[in-house]
């Protein structure tokens, strides 16, 4: 049963739009974790959590913002969708008192912004 | 800039041989560093992760290897595979004060071909 699950798993959006990426993990980890996946850029880090209620930005948080409002869920929001915000986004969980590198991710989101 | 950099986007390898998959790092903080594979549509998953207090982890048939002088550290497959073919990303972190973070390279794509 996959731990860390995301939706949608695919989107359209229009540019301008609002999109909402969610996750949702049962690893009873502290902290989560939104990438994005483009080619030839690896992952990058857009905002991540360690606790409920708080968000800290990662390297390329410009046009997002995040919510953590339980351990569970946390959510990946763009208020107005452009079209370089179009790629593959992956949301992961970790459990920093045992952090060896590991990451749990999602199956990922496929956003597509005409 | 990038802070974790795998400079060659591709490599082939012969059915049997050695791939050697490299990355460098800027942060003489990072004190963890991993290897995911990636397959296309596919989430990463964990390969192999080593800390900074030792310069060799053996798995089977992958090896890490870490040179921190050199900020600089290879993953190892021996007897490639076809089922090797694969995205291979590195990622290297910390954990200072809880923050379990990990920044990844930009992948390379390894081919094996039979």
């Amino acid at each position: 049963e996959a731990a860390v699950t995301q939706s949608p798993r695919s989107k359209v959006a229009v540019t301008g739009g609002k999109v909402t990426l969610s996750c949702h993990q049962t690893n009873n980890h502290d902290y989560m974790y939104w990438y994005r996946q483009d080619t030839g850029h690896g992952l990058r880090l857009i905002h991540y959590s360690y606790v409920a209620d708080s968000t800290e930005k990662g390297d390329i948080p410009d046009g997002y913002k995040a919510s953590r409002p339980s351990q569970e869920n946390f959510s990946l929001i763009l208020e107005l969708a452009s079209l370089s915000q179009t790629a593959v986004y992956f949301c992961a969980s970790s459990d920093p008192g045992g952090f060896t590198g590991q990451l749990y991710f999602g199956e990922g989101s496929k956003l597509t912004v005409l | 800039g990038q802070q974790v950099k795998q400079s060659s986007p591709s490599l082939t390898v012969q059915e049997g041989g050695i791939s050697i998959l490299n990355c460098d790092y800027e942060n003489d903080m990072f004190d963890y560093f991993a290897w995911y594979k990636k397959y296309p549509d596919n989430s990463p998953t964990l390969l192999i992760s080593v800390r900074s207090n030792v310069d060799k982890r053996e798995d089977g048939r992958l090896t890490v290897f870490l040179n921190k002088s050199g900020k600089h550290f290879s993953l190892h497959i021996t007897a490639s595979q076809p089922e090797d073919t694969a995205v291979y990303l590195c990622a290297a972190g910390d954990n200072q004060g809880g923050s379990a973070k990990l920044i990844f390279g930009e992948g390379t794509k390894l081919t094996v071909s039979s």
